[in-house]
């Protein structure tokens, strides 16, 4: 079946460390995005790619890290500098940048204890 | 600027009665539109989309959206609600001109009473 895959679902970080969470989609989709999820605020976009070897800031991209060498893996690193990492995240992709639906991963929770 | 207004942060309905979950945009382009569900500790799960076909657009589950351009409005409605319909709806605009930068509303919670 074809989707979007997050792993893992539960993470846990100490303080100072860096995590990377992984996003791998096998749509054969251009655009990957990551999204933060916090209570009330609905989501905001960390990092988006429209092409392999590119991407560009989001909204809120203090203390985040990503990388797109290959088209369907888009990971992303929180770094110590993050200055509160505890949130959901979300990666999402479409086929294009254009009119078509994103579609969602199941989502990692990551928790700094 | 673009952006996404939810105008309930939450929603509460019986059982069988119907919902309306209100959403209004502002947008320089002629938006794409979209209404995700999302159940807890899930992703997110498209229930319709608008991009400039049809106005009125039907999505999964009996749920239903109209695009109103003169009020700027893409309201949620389903007619009767299933106990299973409670969960985080989100209302998201598209930018195709950014990206594709999907913008969200800050989200409704609906709940249904038995």
């Amino acid at each position: 079946d074809g989707g979007i895959t997050q792993s893992p679902k539960y993470l846990f970080r100490k303080e100072g460390q860096n995590v990377t969470l992984s996003c791998e989609q096998n749509l054969n989709h251009d655009a990957m995005y990551w999204y933060r999820q916090d209570p009330g605020q609905g989501l905001r976009l960390i990092y988006y790619s429209q092409i392999v070897n590119d991407f560009q800031k989001g909204d809120i991209a203090e203390g985040y890290s990503v990388s797109r060498e290959k088209k369907e893996s888009f990971p992303l690193t929180v770094t110590s500098a993050q200055k509160n990492p505890t949130a959901f995240y979300l990666c999402a992709s479409s086929i294009d940048q254009g009119w078509t639906e994103a579609f969602f991963g199941q989502g990692t929770r990551l928790t700094v204890v | 600027a673009q952006s996404v207004t939810q105008l309930d942060s939450h929603v509460s309905v019986s059982e069988g009665t119907p919902v309306l979950l209100r959403c209004n945009y502002s947008s320089s382009y002629s938006p794409s539109l979209f209404w995700y569900v999302q159940h807890p500790n899930k992703g997110l799960q498209l229930l319709l989309k608008y991009t400039s076909a049809a106005t009125l657009v039907k999505g999964i589950n009996g749920f239903e959206a109209e695009f109103k351009k003169s009020e700027t409005s893409f309201h949620l409605t389903k007619p009767s609600a299933h106990m299973s319909d409670a969960a985080e709806y989100f209302c998201v605009v598209r930018l195709s001109n950014q990206g594709g930068k999907l913008i969200f509303g800050q989200g409704t919670e609906l709940s249904v009473k038995p």
